[in-house]
This record gives C-alpha cells, structure tokens and sequence, in this order.
C-alpha cells in the first residue's frame, strides 16, 4: 500500500504568523483529506481535496483560513492562516485507496 | 446526518482481561466501518474495517462484526496487553453524494494495567 509523509511532524508558531503543511504520498491517489483534531477530542474533516479542483470545504471551515493546494495526484498542503492559539490542534491529512483511509503522522501545532 | 457514537473512557483494565468497546452509527446509506487506534504522540492507525453487514473485520487479536440490525461496530479483544493502551476510534465512510469523508466517533482512552 501506499505510504503518506507529513510535514514538519511539530511547530510552535508566533500569533499571527501563517504555517504550510505538506503531505506527500509515494504513488498517485485521487482523493486527499485534511484533518484536525483540538486536544483531547476526536477529528474533525477540514476539506477533501481533489486534484484539478478547489477542495471542498466542511461547515465551520473556510478556504481564506485554510488554503488547499493539490498540484498533483501525490502532493497536497494546508496552510493555517493568521493563527490564534485557538488553532493549536494536531493536523492530519489522509488519502483513500482500496476502501481504506491512510493517515499521515501528523503534525503537532502549537500557537504561542 | 451520519454520525458514530462511542463509549465513553478512559477504559481501565488489567493485563489479560477482555475489552469491549462500544460503537453505534447513524447513517442514511450502507457505510463502511472501521477502527482506528492512536497510540500517545503518533498518528492513526488503521486496526480493522468492515464493508458490509455480518463482515467480521479482525487484526492483532482486536475484532469487530458489522451488526446491521443493531447498526454497531463493537471491538472486543479476548485478552489485552499493556501495549494496547492507546485511543480507539470508530468511524464510517458512507460514500453518499460522491462523498467519501470519514466520520469517527469522539474516541475512548484504554489503559491497560500491569
């Protein structure tokens, strides 16, 4: 099966400031979905991204806070825009193959 | 709208001792079910996953029966470890409206004794 590398797997970041997070899979997938989960709860979709299209966004999420992008079939980020230390969350992004989802570890996000 | 619904944690048991987790869902068309397992600082794991009804899905000892009558996903386990302490997570795919977005449960913390 395929394998997903996230990156930076943590980053303590400035009020403010923007974060990019990047996703990369070892072989084409259609279907990449980004992730959050706040501290001590369950995750929460952001957005599926499909490549060629603006990803789709979930009620509460909106594209000015979380741009997509999704230049290919093995490649997606998201940004975190003018971040508060409400958005300290892990991040998680994802990939559908086989009837499966993969996950990528994740990264821990801090906003100080 | 679909939904998962677990059992609430943490669960805390002793080494050998059975485990059951409960899962029930909600949906409007024939989802697909699976458990995920987070262990502490990493990412998730897929552990088993069931596509259609009376489906068994099994790995690592952990089992799950896809009950369409009960609409529940429970995971039983005959005999834990300490490694397993870890969070569970439930969740279903219902591929509806060309959606394929996995919907979980709120999760349950199992810590497992020595």
């Amino acid at each position: 099966s395929a394998v997903i590398s996230q990156k930076p797997s943590r980053d303590i970041c400035q009020r403010g400031t923007s974060l990019t997070i990047q996703c990369q899979v070892d072989s084409q997938v259609t279907m990449m979905f980004w992730y959050r989960q706040q501290p001590g709860q369950s995750l929460t979709l952001i957005a599926t991204a499909n490549q060629g299209s603006e990803a789709t966004y979930e009620s509460g999420f909106v594209i000015d806070k979380f741009p997509i992008s999704r230049p290919n079939l093995t490649f997606s980020t998201l940004t975190v825009s003018n971040m508060s230390p409400e958005d300290s969350s892990i991040y998680l992004c994802s990939f559908l193959e086989f009837g499966g989802y993969t996950f990528g570890s994740g990264t821990r996000l801090t906003v100080v | 709208g679909d939904s998962v619904t677990q059992m609430e944690g943490p669960v805390t048991l002793s080494e050998e001792a059975f485990l059951t987790i409960n899962c029930t869902y909600t949906a409007t068309g024939y989802p697909s079910l699976f458990w995920y397992v987070q262990y502490p600082g990493e990412g998730l794991q897929l552990l088993l996953k069931a596509t259609k009804a009376d489906d068994k899905g099994s790995n690592k000892g952990f089992e799950a029966t896809y009950r369409k009558e009960t609409t529940s996903f429970h995971l039983e386990k005959g005999s834990v470890q300490v490694s397993d302490s870890a969070v569970y997570f439930c969740a279903l795919s219902d591929r509806k409206d060309s959606s394929y977005k996995l919907i979980f449960g709120s999760g349950t913390r199992l810590l497992v004794r020595p």
